[in-house]
């Protein structure tokens, strides 16, 4: 199975940015895609794909989000971040079968 | 607007059974593969299962490979989950979702508690 690893929090400021990674146990990229994801969780909420494919915006999400990556390691940028960005964002694999990192937990500092 | 309305969940007790439905509107449902993906009270996501455009292919978490079954209805636009033999872990909200690589598309999740 393939492991993603996330950091469980990260604080930050407001306007700042925002940098969460993602490690996965094997490469996730093949030649053609890296095959990894990512999205926000809200509390009470369903999840919201924000980029597919390591560095695609997803539909309707704002372009202060991006991605990038390949092979094991992977990036979620946010920048600048706003106070509805607070949330908790996972990464996830789709190389082999699906697997979710544990998450991290975006917060102010 | 694609939407996914999940239901059939509830309190169920350990070693008993259950059966999620998502009715799925908005796409052309048997065109695209569909998924099962589950969140334990205050924990992280976990992919569940999966099962292709057609019904061919399916795919679970190790698990509950044996317990659960993925299906679906394309003539009724509707997804299926059904759960056997709970156990106290597999509580959590379970989420149906649109899959092509990412989860795209997500529903509001219906909440399973197995406890006596």
């Amino acid at each position: 199975d393939i492991v993603l690893t996330q950091s469980p929090a990260l604080a930050v400021s407001l306007g700042q940015r925002a940098t969460i990674s993602c490690r996965a146990s094997q490469s996730v990229s093949t030649s053609s895609y890296n095959l990894m994801h990512w999205y926000q969780q809200k509390p009470g909420e369903q999840p919201k794909l924000l980029i597919y494919d390591a560095s695609n915006l997803a539909s309707g999400i704002p372009v202060r989000f991006s991605g990038s990556g390949s092979g094991t390691d992977f990036t979620l940028t946010i920048n600048p971040v706003q106070a509805d960005d607070i949330a908790t964002y996972y990464c996830q694999q789709s190389r082999e079968l699906w697997t979710f990192g544990g998450g991290t937990k975006l917060e102010l500092k | 607007e694609v939407q996914l309305v999940e239901s059939g969940g509830g309190l169920v007790q350990p070693g008993r059974s259950m059966k999620l439905s998502c009715a799925a509107s908005g796409f052309t449902f048997n065109n695209y593969d569909m998924a099962w993906v589950c969140q334990a009270p205050k924990k992280g996501l976990e992919w569940v299962a999966t099962i292709s455009y057609d019904g061919s292919s399916t795919y679970y978490r190790d698990s509950v490979k044996g317990r659960f079954t993925i299906s679906r209805d394309n003539a009724k636009s509707t997804l299926y989950l059904q759960m056997d033999s709970l156990r106290s872990e597999d509580t959590a909200t379970y989420y149906c979702a649109r899959e092509l690589g990412a989860f795209a598309y997500w529903g509001q999740g219906t909440l399973v508690t197995v406890s006596s």
